[in-house]
């Protein structure tokens, strides 16, 4: 069964202290990696896709990479507005539904202390 | 561009009833997937419409329904509320392509008393 898993759980960092969350799969023929951030009561806001091993793709203080087997979303010099809930997604071909399914994993909730 | 919208927002029922829930994708989006989520389980996919038809499926109980319209505007069922039911229900579009990213809305929170 494709496994996504999401760690840490919990991270309390300082302002500016950077840090990374892992995102870890298990499952054939990924088709694509897609990290959201979810604020509280909202719906998750789309943040990256990346659909290869070795592609990088940035946007301001948030830098997502993918290997192989893993996924991260380093956070550089972190501001009290980007505590969220940081969700991954991995899209591959379930072969009992017969189809592309986009599986999430449990999410790591971030909290950046001013 | 308008984003996913999602109504109600809140909804209180009692076991046994039905309720049903709305989405209106974003313009020129065909595909509307359908999720569950909450605290322990996480993101939970129920299923999929595209151009009318439902494309893809979870692996939840038959009293979870769906359906989709000409002008791709879905509706989601649930019948004989169960307390287990109680989540956020949350809807996204795309445009229906395989990779295609899903754009979520701001979901509608259930609570079966």
């Amino acid at each position: 069964e494709d496994q996504v898993t999401q760690s840490p759980e919990a991270l309390r960092l300082q302002e500016g202290e950077s840090s990374s969350l892992n995102c870890s799969y298990t499952v054939s023929g990924l088709r694509g990696l897609f990290w959201y951030r979810q604020d509280p009561g909202k719906g998750p806001e789309f943040l990256f896709t990346l659909y290869s091993a070795g592609e990088e793709k940035e946007k301001e203080r948030l830098k997502a990479t993918l290997t192989k087997k893993e996924s991260f979303l380093h956070i550089t010099a972190p501001k009290p507005e980007d505590s969220a809930t940081y969700l991954c997604a991995v899209q591959a071909w379930d072969s009992g539904a017969g189809s592309y399914q986009l599986t999430f994993g449990k999410g790591t909730k971030l909290s950046v202390i001013p | 561009k308008a984003g996913v919208t999602q109504t109600p927002r809140y909804l209180i029922k009692t076991r046994g009833q039905q309720v049903t829930l709305s989405c209106s994708p974003i313009s020129g989006h065909r595909s509307v997937s359908w999720y569950q989520q909450t605290p322990g389980q996480g993101l939970q996919f129920l299923f999929e419409y595209f151009s009318e038809t439902q494309r893809n499926k979870g692996n939840f109980p038959g009293r979870f329904s769906g359906r989709q319209f000409s002008n791709s505007r879905s509706e989601m069922n649930v019948s004989t509320l169960e307390l287990g039911d109680s989540a956020l229900y949350l809807c996204a579009s795309s445009r229906g392509q395989i990779q295609e990213t899903q754009y979520f809305g701001p979901g509608t929170r259930l609570l079966v008393l």
